[in-house]
């Protein structure tokens, strides 16, 4: 069974702590997203990846950085974490989007 | 830049029932795709159905289909025989194919949050 796998359900974490949040996934696919879901406005794109070491900004990157060092895995940074970033963050990877995403479980953050 | 609006923010029908759950996109790309997907409580987004705009004929899985009119940038989903468990949040996603280097972005409508009352 294909996986997209998020290392963290829950997260609570401390105004200006560094946060990594850890998404891995095991079908070769090449391309990685971080999104960021809040009611009433849906699923925002915050980066995505479409290959080893290449990110692009998506929506809303303010507040953010990416990694992906290998493959399989694409880690989400919030260099000082801040009460506005309280959130679902949503993993997602795809080979080619014409066939939609496979997502991962979410993580809830909450920033105190 | 391509938005998707989805005007129902909840819905509500007893079960059994026929519901039809609307989106509306707007691009003036010819070549796209669309999508339908299901975020039920455990929070795990799982497609539904899709869609391809070149298609003239409706996707159709199960008790799921789909009533595409390119011409009106419309794109509703209609849920047949309505069972409990399709209980969820339901978004509407749209994408346009990204030509050389990069990655096939989604663009998500803000959801309809989906109630199947016994």
């Amino acid at each position: 069974d294909v996986k997209v796998t998020q290392s963290s359900r829950y997260l609570v974490k401390r105004t200006g702590e560094k946060v990594f949040l850890e998404c891995v996934q095991d079908m070769d696919h090449e391309n990685m997203f971080w999104y960021r879901q809040d009611p009433g406005l849906g699923l925002r794109l915050i980066y995505f990846s479409y290959d080893v070491k290449m990110k692009e900004k998506g929506d809303i990157p303010e507040g953010y950085s990416v990694s992906r060092e290998k493959k399989e895995r694409f880690s989400l940074i919030l260099e000082s974490a801040s009460t506005n970033q309280t959130s679902m963050y949503l993993c997602a990877s795809s080979f080619t989007g014409a066939y939609g995403y496979t997502f991962g479980s979410g993580t809830r953050l909450t920033v105190v | 830049a391509q938005t998707v609006t989805q005007s129902q923010p909840e819905m509500s029908v007893q079960e059994a029932e026929t519901v039809t759950l609307s989106c509306t996109y707007d691009t003036s790309e010819n070549n796209y795709y669309l999508f339908w997907y299901k975020q039920p409580p455990s929070r795990q987004m799982i497609l539904v159905i899709r869609q391809e705009a070149y298609k003239q004929q409706n996707a159709t899985e199960n008790r799921f289909s789909v009533n595409f009119q390119k011409a009106a940038k419309s794109f509703s989903l209609k849920i047949s025989d309505s069972q409990l468990g399709d209980t969820a949040m339901y978004f509407c996603a749209f994408m346009i194919p990204h030509s050389g280097g990069g990655a096939d972005g989604l663009t998500f409508g803000k959801g309809t949050h989906l109630i199947i009352q016994p």
